[in-house]
């Protein structure tokens, strides 16, 4: 089982629409996850942290369910500019590496 | 700041050649990865380096070497290229447990 996985869509959603990723994790041990955006050929850029149950940054919220060992990615009102793909990761349990889901496709189309 | 800078950004070689992928990063972090990404298979790590000094191996190292020159510099070697080694390579950086930085990536074809 990958450490990490995620749906890979593509979700193809119209401008202004509510969207949600999941991703799930084998690994109960770990405390800290991140979502990373990255556009066709560009390298990823952290999109949030999540500690804790979670974390929201204006349209994007981030909910980790420890018991069900999932974090899910909202996106609220959705731009033309959301299009991208979305990689959630999660440390290893010393930190030293990080784990990669394989991405979800996210198209928004006006 | 730079961040992380890696070299080059394109590479075709032929197979059996060797090439160092070159990547440093100005953020004075502790480690620092080497990452192939191909099509719909994510990042997958190839060596990683937690800090100055020790080097290890990941998900996928067969045909790779690595060298943690000093903190700022990690270089990733292909002694000798296969088309299977074609991919998107990215270094990053981080401080331990953080936020990775990553590099632009280097695109190699292997002929």
């Amino acid at each position: 089982r990958k450490e990490v996985e995620q749906d890979p869509g593509p979700f193809n959603v119209p401008e202004g629409a509510t969207v949600a990723f999941n991703c799930t994790y084998s690994n109960s041990a770990s405390q800290s996850f991140f979502w990373y955006r990255q556009d066709c050929r560009k390298e990823p850029k952290l999109l949030m942290s999540v500690y804790s149950s979670g974390n929201e940054d204006g349209r994007f919220t981030a909910q980790l369910n420890r018991a069900s060992q999932y974090i899910s990615l909202l996106i609220r009102d959705s731009k033309l500019s959301d299009s991208a793909t979305y990689l959630c990761v999660a440390p290893s349990r010393n930190f030293n590496k990080f784990y990669f889901g394989s991405g979800t496709k996210l198209n928004v189309k006006p | 700041n730079a961040g992380v800078t890696q070299t080059p950004k394109f590479q075709v070689l032929k197979t059996g050649q060797s090439m160092t992928l070159q990547c440093a990063q100005d953020m004075n972090h502790n480690s620092m990865y080497w990452y192939r990404q191909d099509p719909g298979m994510g990042l997958r790590l190839i060596y990683y380096s937690a800090s100055e000094g020790t080097t290890d191996k990941g998900e996928v190292p067969n045909g790779y070497n690595v060298s943690r020159l000093n903190k700022r510099e990690f270089s990733l070697r292909l002694e000798s290229a296969a088309p299977s080694q074609t991919s998107v390579y990215f270094c990053a950086s981080t401080e331990l447990g953080a936020e990775q930085y990553f590099g632009p990536g280097t695109r190699l074809t292997v002929t």
